[in-house]
């Protein structure tokens, strides 16, 4: 079965400097991978996904993320962030079998200091 | 389209009721599911639906039950609250491909006392 972790519980930045928040997956072939976002008292909104092809894909809002097959790896980034960012991010992996549900982690908390 | 939705937004039962919790899309997406979210613990699966009249378990099934009459319909019933199913509950949807992103609903806060 497939499974994600996102080592980072929390993670505080300042406003406009960068951020990474981290993701690894299992999963036994090429994957599915999905990072959402959930602002406060709202559902979740796709910031981007992975199917194949680029392993550097672009997402909405500014968000950027890189598959790294090697390291079972997909990292978010974005390069400066802003006040609205603070939120909740889910990395999620598609799921194998027939269900085709996908499989989230347990999320990171990003605070942003002004 | 009004995407999907969720009735109602907050609800506060006491332990042993049974409400159901409703869900509806409108993009005639065969796959549903529920979710649970509970903190630090990240988004649960309850159960899911892979197309009208058909449903399976998910991570966290026991308490609950759905059904699945009609594409645009899913709803989750609790049928003994207990103060363990106190949580946000979230329903969504996608079509029938691995790689399609899931469209959720607003959430539901359920409180049970």
């Amino acid at each position: 079965a497939q499974s994600v972790t996102q080592p980072d519980i929390h993670i505080t930045v300042s406003e406009g400097a960068s951020l990474e928040l981290r993701c690894n997956y299992s999963y036994g072939a090429t994957p599915y991978l999905f990072w959402y976002v959930q602002s406060p008292g709202q559902g979740l909104q796709l910031l981007l996904k992975y199917f194949s092809g680029d392993t550097l894909v672009q997402g909405i809002k500014g968000f950027e993320a890189e598959f790294k097959r090697s390291q079972s790896s997909f990292n978010l980034r974005k390069p400066s962030v802003h006040w609205s960012d603070a939120a909740e991010y889910f990395c999620a992996v598609g799921a194998s079998g027939g269900s085709y549900i996908p499989t989230f982690g347990r999320g990171t908390s990003l605070i942003v200091h002004p | 389209n009004a995407g999907v939705t969720q009735t109602p937004k907050f609800q506060v039962l006491k332990t042993g009721q049974s409400m159901t919790l409703q869900c509806a899309q409108d993009m005639n997406h065969e796959y549903m599911s529920w979710y649970r979210q509970d903190p630090g613990m990240g988004l649960r699966l309850i159960h899911y639906s892979v197309g009208a009249g058909i449903t399976d378990q998910g991570e966290v099934p026991n308490g609950y039950n759905v059904s699945r009459s009609t594409t645009e319909d899913f709803p989750l019933r609790l049928l003994s609250a207990a103060p363990s199913q106190t949580s946000v509950y979230f329903c969504a949807s996608s079509y029938r491909d691995r790689g399609d992103e899931q469209y959720f609903g607003p959430g539901t806060r359920l409180t049970v006392t």
